[in-house]
């Protein structure tokens, strides 16, 4: 079975520009989060969604938003690029929304490598 | 809000002698914890989870960590390091019972000298 996939897995953007990273989480999965993950550092939660509704949200600016499809895959976007959004940017499946009793694991993609010059 | 901390962001050891990466959690409820393991340019692999059940988990690759709640504590051990285990490997605890939102560690490098 495939695992999560995460498009494309390197990019390179300047500064201003806008991005959207694209996730398909694993089969039967309806839960994707996003995670930034800066060079050297763990990973930062930035957003969840479940069932097409967002369910968490990090501490991020308004720069960033997602977005979850009927077939449960997300993209996230990312707007007027700052130097400091250059990292791993991570998307986890999960087949539970994470409420108290039902917390499954979550499956990781390879990430998306950003670049922003 | 919960927290982790992990005392290492380096740790060397011989091959075929004991690892043990350190993680402290901060919470006053005990909360689902997970130790994961990221090779270069690849994604998070989950290595084991303590959700509440057995206070000592295993987990793949020989790992195992131990729960100890007054310590607020959740260490990973390997009796015998391999050439292979050499990667970063995060701790992590699940925030608020209502979401996926994962809490992680800064993460601690593992190198295996031969």
């Amino acid at each position: 079975d495939a695992g999560v996939t995460q498009s494309p897995t390197h990019l390179i953007k300047t500064r201003g520009q806008q991005v959207t990273l694209r996730c398909s989480p694993i089969s039967g999965h309806k839960s994707v989060s996003w995670y930034q993950q800066v060079l050297g550092q763990g990973p930062q939660f930035i957003f969840q969604y479940y069932e097409k509704e967002e369910r968490g949200r990090g501490n991020f600016p308004d720069r960033f938003s997602a977005r979850q499809f009927p077939n449960y895959s997300s993209e996230l976007n990312v707007n007027a690029l700052l130097l400091g959004d250059s990292a791993l940017y991570l998307c986890a499946s999960s087949s539970s929304s994470g409420r108290a009793g039902s917390y499954n694991e979550q499956f990781f993609g390879p990430g998306t490598r950003l670049t922003v010059l | 809000a919960q927290s982790v901390t992990q005392l290492g962001s380096h740790v060397s050891v011989s091959e075929g002698a004991l690892v043990l990466l350190r993680c402290n959690y901060s919470s006053s409820v005990p909360p689902y914890l997970f130790w994961y393991v990221q090779y270069p340019n690849q994604g998070l692999q989950l290595l084991l989870k303590y959700t509440s059940a057995a206070t000592l988990v295993k987990g793949i690759n020989g790992f195992e960590a131990e729960f100890k709640k007054s310590e607020t504590s959740f260490h990973l051990t390997k009796p015998s390091a391999h050439m292979s285990d050499a990667a970063e490997y995060f701790c992590a605890v699940s925030d608020d019972g209502a979401t996926n939102k994962l809490i992680f560690g800064t993460g601690t490098l593992l190198a295996v000298q031969p």
